[in-house]
């Protein structure tokens, strides 16, 4: 299957880390690639590839995967990262770009 | 810095052509994919299909039938037609740039620049 799953909503203290989840067969081939969506706002890609950060993006957000489990890490959570995020790959067999369902994160 | 502005109709009636386009400002047209992708009101992301700069297509199969995505590349722009609208199809429209790169021969793609968005609502 090529389906993506995350939890749909975690919290987080100001400060401390939290980790999302993203679990699909199909990531024990493919790395996930991570977007964070604010309300109203388009998506901003975060992670890509193996555990790489796009230019802007702070060190604070970093990625990583074992088995069919891709998982995002914000260590040190601030306000401002209180959003959505989105795991995705790209099925080459399919040619096809698969979207996780969601985890919205809370900054308490 | 690569910027991409869309436009198009935002409000449908069933059975009518959604038309989206979407301009490429900044940066180069090859060497990349470019694809468009919805969000209905409340959900999650979904794909909706995409187009190389050689013009060759992909799309989501549960689309497939009704999606064609095109481009001019003397304007650097590629647009979204979705024939047969239903309330369904009532979404924030995003198109996307994707980019590629690999490691350790594991090839992978990602959108890295996305436009605003254009919310079309389809309603009788």
């Amino acid at each position: 299957s090529s389906e993506l799953t995350q939890d749909p909503a975690v919290s987080v203290a100001l400060g401390q880390t939290v980790r999302i989840t993203c679990q699909g067969d199909s990531l024990r081939n493919y790395y996930a690639n991570w977007y964070q969506q604010k309300p109203g706002q388009a998506p901003v890609l975060v992670i890509y590839g193996k555990n790489n950060r796009p230019s802007g993006i702070p060190d604070r957000f970093s990625g990583s995967s074992s088995g069919n489990t891709a998982s995002l890490t914000i260590t040190g959570a601030q306000a401002g990262d209180e959003a959505d995020y989105y795991c995705n790959f790209r099925d080459s067999s399919g040619y096809r770009y698969v979207f996780g369902t969601g985890t919205k994160v809370t900054v308490l | 810095q690569v910027q991409l502005q869309q436009w198009g109709a935002g409000l449908l009636k069933p059975s009518e052509t959604l038309s989206l386009t979407c301009a490429v400002y900044g940066g180069s047209f090859s060497g990349y994919y470019w694809s468009w992708i919805r969000q209905p009101p409340g959900k999650g992301l979904d794909w909706i299909g995409e187009i190389n700069h050689r013009g060759v297509t992909s799309y989501n199969p549960s689309l497939k039938s009704r999606v064609t995505v095109s481009l001019d590349t003397s304007k650097n722009q590629f647009s979204l037609t979705l024939s047969s609208v239903a309330a369904a199809d009532t979404a924030v429209y995003y198109c996307a740039r994707v980019n590629s790169g690999s490691s350790w021969g594991d090839h992978y793609y990602y959108m890295d620049v996305w436009g605003k968005g254009t919310t079309v609502a389809v309603s009788s």
